[in-house]
């Protein structure tokens, strides 16, 4: 059985860092792309980024270039979001999820951050 | 950009429901495939991906759920809808990056 779980998240202040972890199970992130996705507090979905199963590939959304870089680590079968130069709008909760046929099928349960001073 | 439509979708018990999903350009890949998907966020849960490419269904997903169209114009049908269908349902396409999600459809029961 696929799982994922998500850790790192709490309260940051504006202009901070935090370092989100995913933790996957039963199945090799080297073999699939893997994803993180965020929702604000009563809005919707939003993709942050995505890194390519070889590693060699990534994406981010432009409301994280440049601030946000997602890595893995394949000794520990995970994934990661080192967040930097927090904001309000950041706030949220925040997803992992395993790609397959070009999208999110396996998502976490979440972890949430809060920037706030 | 992926533009859904309703944004609220007030439905009676047992009656079908349909959710579109429109790009601003066509969704077909270099390889000739269309990977559309469909989520399905129920009230305090995590997102559950409810259709892929398209028109297949995840593991586990009941046939009641269905999902059609082509180029720009996708839907999502729900055949007869139950209590359990409550919730906010997303589009999204995999292959344009960055990947954007659709507002949202919010399924409410009457």
């Amino acid at each position: 059985e696929v799982q994922l779980v998500e850790s790192g998240g709490g309260l940051a202040q504006p202009g901070g860092s935090l370092r989100l972890s995913c933790v996957g199970s039963g199945f090799d992130v080297r073999n699939y792309g893997m994803n993180w996705v965020r929702q604000a507090p009563g809005r919707g979905l939003e993709w942050l980024s995505y890194i390519t199963s070889d590693g060699g590939y990534t994406y981010y959304a432009p409301s994280v270039e440049g601030r946000f870089t997602i890595s893995r680590d394949i000794a520990r079968n995970s994934l990661h979001l080192q967040m930097n130069s927090l904001r309000s709008d950041d706030t949220g909760v925040y997803y992992c999820a395993r790609d397959v046929y070009s999208g999110p099928s396996d998502w976490g349960q979440g972890t949430l951050v809060t920037v706030s001073s | 950009v992926m533009t859904q439509s309703p944004l609220t979708l007030p439905v009676t018990l047992g009656q079908p429901a349909s959710i579109s999903c429109r790009s601003s350009q066509s969704l077909v890949s270099s390889d000739g495939n269309t990977y559309l998907n469909w989520f399905q966020q129920r009230p305090g849960q995590s997102p559950r991906r409810l259709i892929y490419k398209v028109s297949n269904r995840e593991s586990g997903v009941p046939d009641r759920f269905s999902g059609s169209g082509s180029g720009t114009d996708f839907t999502l049908k729900i055949s007869r809808v139950e209590a359990e269908d409550v919730g906010v349902y997303y589009c999204m396409v995999g292959t344009q990056w960055p990947r954007t999600f659709g507002q949202g459809t919010k399924v409410e029961i009457k």
